[in-house]
């Protein structure tokens, strides 16, 4: 099973700033790597797919890097709306998640 | 806009059968080009995947899981199921249907969710 470590934990920022999350994966998953968002009681939303490509929707203040097994999700300039959990997730032979990242107001 | 809506039961009890329908609306279960999944999230936990079932049944279950139960398709209604048995504590979550892209035979990620359903298991 590939497993994912997103750090840190929990990031505490002001609106305006700039967030970097991380997700490394235990082994290679090439560029097959997707990033979700989850509020409070709502359903993931899917932001980034493939590494890089923004979902259908999805602003432009997000975007996605990396390869191999270590990856990075950028919001550009944090929103209030931004505030919230997010997750990774592989593709291999059966998806898994990380832990997830909570990106709070400082 | 592709929509998809968990049902069933929100209590279930302990060593009983949970069962939970997916309905697809904007969508067709029958394209060839999606994997029809089940995931969940125990309550302030990370997300499980269990499960994904093809247009012609074929399906595909989490190996980490003990039991993953069995998932079904219903294409004359736009629906599909999952079927958890023997459930214990360790099942209670909010449970979440999604479609899932196809890379290789696997899923490439999840573009259209559910809203989910908690469903809690009782002693």
């Amino acid at each position: 099973e590939i497993v994912l470590t997103q750090s840190p934990a929990t990031l505490s920022l002001s609106p305006g700033e700039r967030a970097t999350l991380s997700c490394r994966a235990s082994e290679s998953v090439s560029t097959y790597l997707a990033w979700y968002q989850q509020k409070p009681g709502q359903a993931p939303r899917l932001l980034i797919f493939d590494a890089t490509n923004r979902a259908t929707g999805i602003p432009a203040r997000f975007s996605g890097s990396g390869s191999g097994t270590d990856f990075t999700l950028t919001i550009s300039s944090l929103e209030p709306e931004d505030f919230a959990l997010y997750y990774c997730q592989q593709r291999s032979i059966w998806p898994t998640f990380g832990q997830g990242t909570k990106v709070e107001v400082k | 806009q592709v929509q998809l809506q968990e049902s069933g039961p929100g209590l279930v009890r302990a060593s009983g059968t949970l069962s939970l329908t997916c309905t697809v609306s904007g969508g067709s279960v029958s394209s060839g080009s999606y994997y029809w999944n089940w995931l969940r999230q125990p309550p302030g936990k990370g997300l499980e995947w269990i499960g994904y079932v093809y247009f012609s049944g074929r399906t595909s279950y989490n190996p980490s899981l003990k039991s993953p139960g069995t998932i079904s398709i219903d294409t004359s209604n736009n629906q599909f199921s999952l079927k958890l048995r023997s459930v214990t504590a360790a099942d209670t979550a909010v449970y979440y249907c999604a479609r899932g892209t196809i890379a290789a035979r696997a899923v490439r990620f999840f573009d259209y969710w559910g809203q989910g359903i908690l469903v809690t298991v009782s002693s």
